[in-house]
């Protein structure tokens, strides 16, 4: 079974601060992890993700994730927040067969001037 | 190439009333996912269809039924609505591979009263 644990439903910075999104996984093999965000009354868009190799990842609109193993996390971070990028942001996991995703709950994010 | 479209956007039923939410893909994807969204919880998974011609349960499955009608199409029925399946529900597909993105559709918000 595998399980995600979002840090924080609600994260409010200023603009121009550092972004930290924090994402916790339990997972019994090992994962492959994705950062999703949802824009106002939209699907879902992907951030960035892990699966194998470099363990930091780059994603689009200067977001970037370290998988850290030995503290089973995948936090998101930005080091420049902008008013665009608020938004509700969900981390993922998918560790069995037919690729099913598991979602934390989600951690929405304020941008404020 | 639209990626993958889901009708209608918006939905209000009374109890007891069915309904099917349709989706489709023009990416070739191979496995199909229904997901709901409700408040606070996240995205959750209703059915999916690793290929076409099979479907299974994912983690909420009670009141739906599925039809993988052929590989671009993944249908979601609502038998008998309750209020309790009043969300936000989200198709999304993949090619194939833990390692493979899923693309979600924009959403269909249903009320049911």
């Amino acid at each position: 079974a595998q399980s995600v644990t979002q840090l924080g439903s609600h994260v409010s910075v200023s603009e121009g601060a550092l972004v930290l999104l924090r994402c916790n996984y339990s997972s019994s093999v090992p994962p492959y992890l994705f950062w999703y965000v949802q824009y106002p009354n939209q699907g879902l868009q992907l951030l960035l993700k892990y699966t194998t190799g470099a363990t930091l990842v780059k994603g689009i609109n200067g977001f970037e994730a370290e998988f850290k193993k030995s503290e089973t996390s995948f936090h998101l971070t930005k080091p420049s927040a902008h008013m665009s990028d608020a938004a509700e942001y969900f981390c993922a996991v998918s560790a069995g067969s037919n690729y099913k995703l598991t979602f934390g709950k989600g951690t929405l994010l304020t941008v404020n001037p | 190439n639209a990626g993958v479209t889901q009708t209608p956007k918006f939905q209000v039923l009374k109890t007891g009333q069915s309904m099917t939410l349709q989706c489709a893909q023009d990416m070739n994807h191979n496995s199909m996912y229904w997901y709901r969204q409700d408040p606070g919880m996240g995205l959750r998974l209703i059915y999916y269809s690793a290929s076409e011609g099979t479907t299974d349960k994912g983690e909420v499955p009670n009141g739906y039924n599925v039809s993988r009608l052929n590989k671009r199409e993944f249908s979601l029925r609502l038998e008998s609505a309750a209020p309790s399946q009043t969300s936000v529900y989200f198709c999304a597909s993949i090619s194939g591979g833990n390692t493979d993105t899923q693309y979600f559709g924009p959403g269909t918000r249903l009320t049911v009263l």
